[in-house]
């Protein structure tokens, strides 16, 4: 298994520029969440997803889409992007229906910088 | 709103020694507690997870404790290696519904050879 696997690994935006990042897992995981990480903020929730077709916010929506078409894949989109969404983001996803430890596991993550 | 500390924000202990990384939290109601080291510039690798109804997990030289009534957990890592340098971060997870995890703020970790 490949596990959680996120592209691109680094990206530069100029503001306003759109853009997704892209995230996808093999391990047959119905949830799936979207952190950026930030110095002095620690990491903080985005969006999430407990199954494909059904998305929620977190503690930092705004400014970000996400949609959930396919168990395996869940794209944060940006709209128009912004300095303050300069940042580290992770992608998580965790086993809902048989493994009740619900233990998360993330990806290697996506450095954004917005000029 | 739970909250989760990590304390203290930076650690330098010489190579062999055997330390303790603390986390707390405020609400005690939690489903489980994991804890995450992260490498500089990488993402976060799971090292133990307990759950609400357990004390402690053990894998290799890491042992984790849990305390929900004092709202507290330990990290202890014996004879420090140079390689377990980085940061080390706690997470709650409070619903299991709902999936979302609340972390601290991390402990860098630094082991001199």
């Amino acid at each position: 298994n490949a596990g959680v696997t996120q592209t691109p690994k680094f990206q530069v935006l100029k503001t306003g520029q759109s853009m997704t990042l892209q995230c996808a897992q093999d391990m047959n995981h119905e949830y799936m969440s979207w952190y950026r990480q930030d110095p002095g903020m620690g990491l903080r929730l985005i969006h999430y997803s407990v199954g494909a077709g059904i998305t929620d916010q977190g503690e930092v929506p705004n400014g970000y889409n996400v949609s959930r078409s396919t168990t395996e894949d869940f794209p944060l989109r940006l709209l128009s992007a912004a300095p303050s969404q300069t940042s580290v983001y992770f992608c998580a996803s965790s086993r809902f229906s048989i493994d009740r430890t619900r233990e998360q596991y993330f990806g290697p993550g996506t450095r954004l910088t917005v000029t | 709103k739970q909250e989760v500390t990590q304390i203290p924000a930076a650690l330098s202990v010489p190579e062999g020694e055997n330390l303790v990384l603390n986390c707390s939290f405020t609400d005690s109601a939690i489903y489980n507690l994991q804890w995450f080291r992260q490498d500089p510039g990488k993402g976060l690798t799971s090292l133990l997870l307990i759950q609400s109804s357990q004390r402690e997990q053990t894998s290799g030289r890491l042992n984790a404790s849990l305390d929900k009534s004092s709202g507290r957990s330990t990290l202890y890592i014996a004879a420090s290696q140079p390689g377990d340098s980085a940061t080390y971060l706690c997470a709650i997870l409070r619903d299991q519904g709902a999936q979302k995890l609340v972390f601290g703020q991390g402990t860098r970790l630094t082991i001199n050879p």
